[in-house]
Formats: structure tokens, sequence, C-alpha cells
């Protein structure tokens, strides 16, 4: 169980397009999903806190019109990346909590941006 | 910001042998997590140890927390190939964010 699905699994796009990247919970409701950004060889940055049916909330200084979130149910949320660039190019990934209180995060597979 | 710092960055054993890393943190904790992650791929949940623990075993994993030096370490016993990932130590505070460390990059060779 607790298995968190993200799509598409990479994406290469040219610069100035909109990514959208999806994260699904795919057996448990998910009050909580958690986005993270990591650059090559470096470790997970946390971007942005989304609960469901309420504004996501975001770490300093990532900017939330760059980095749309929506979480419309309890078993997805969604990351668009709007006019990317080439500096957005990472891997992006997801994960889920089961309810408040729990302590245990459960990850996606990571989704690889590319920007041309 | 990151919390915990791994060490060492990288390690190299051959199969068989056990594999030591080491994780410190800056602020208090609730409880301290480690993952693994395979090469482009997302993490897997490892262990995880509440601060009021001193050891905790799971199958060949051995984690150990010192709160008053706050650092933890991870025992992979009678490493395998399937073991060579990066590992990374992530730190709860008070909410329920994680923290993540740089990670320790294992390399198991046959």
């Amino acid at each position: 169980g607790a298995v968190v699905s993200q799509h598409p699994s990479r994406v290469i796009c040219k610069s100035g397009t909109s990514v959208k990247i999806e994260c699904r919970s795919l057996d448990f409701q998910a009050t909580t999903m958690f986005w993270y950004r990591q650059f090559p060889k470096q470790s997970l940055m946390l971007m942005a806190t989304s609960n469901e049916g309420s504004k996501a909330t975001y770490e300093q200084g990532v900017e939330k019109d760059k980095f749309l979130i929506n979480h419309a149910s309890l078993t997805l949320s969604t990351l668009t990346v709007t006019s990317a660039h080439p500096e957005d190019s990472s891997f992006y990934i997801c994960s889920a909590r089961f309810a408040s209180g729990q302590e245990t995060q459960y990850f996606g597979p990571g989704t690889r941006l590319l920007v041309l | 910001s990151q919390q915990g710092e791994e060490d060492p960055q990288a390690l190299s054993i051959q199969e068989g042998e056990n594999a030591t890393m080491n994780c410190s943190y800056k602020t208090s904790i609730n409880n301290l997590q480690w993952y693994r992650q395979n090469s482009g791929r997302g993490l897997v949940h490892l262990i995880l140890i509440r601060s009021n623990e001193r050891e905790k075993h799971s199958g060949r994993l051995r984690v150990t927390l010192d709160t008053s030096k706050k650092s933890s370490s991870l025992l992979i016993t009678a490493s395998r190939a399937a073991d060579t990932a990066s590992y990374f130590c992530a730190t709860a505070p008070d909410d329920y964010k994680l923290s993540f460390g740089a990670g320790t990059t294992v390399t198991v060779r046959a």
C-alpha cells in the first residue's frame, strides 16, 4: 500500500511553455502533499506544501506565480511550471501523507523536466 | 533550508561488508527518518526513529540517534549490490515538514 504516482515521468519542453505534473496517491487519501525539487547530485529541497481544498504554502524563495499548485482532491495534486526556462530544468518529486499527524511521507517516482 | 548533513558524501564498499553513514542536524527534532534513493528515482522510506528512542532495527538496517550530539547513524550490514543508492536523512522539527540532508552515495562492488 501507500503508492504515489507521478505523471509524466519525464518531459522535454521549449522555453516559455507551461508544464503540468500530476501527483496521485493511488491507494490512500492524502490530506497533505509536498512538492520537492532536486538538482543533480543534490538533496531534495521542499518547494511547497499542498493541503486539499486550500491554497498551497510555499517555501521562502519559491515563486508561487511560477509554480502553481492545485490540490483539488484527496488523491491528486498538480504542479504547473509556468513559462518554463532552462533553469527550471530539474527533478521534481512529490510526496503524500496519510492524515494530519502522520509522520511518514510516501514519495512518487519523480518527474524529470528538461527545458530547452 | 537543509538541516541534516550526511557524512561521508560517498562510500564504496565490497559486497558483504557493512556500510555506516552519519547524519548531523542543528535544531531540536520530533523524529529523524532515513530514505534511500536509487539513481533517477523517487525516495523509499527506510526507517523512522523518534527523539525519545536511541536505537532501532529493521532487517539489515540499524539506526542510532544521539539527541545530545544531534546526530544519527545508519548501518547497513552484509551489504548487497542492490544496496547501491543514495541515502538521505531527514529531520522533522516541530511540524510535519521534512528537511533533508545532502545524502551519502553508497556503491557496493560485487
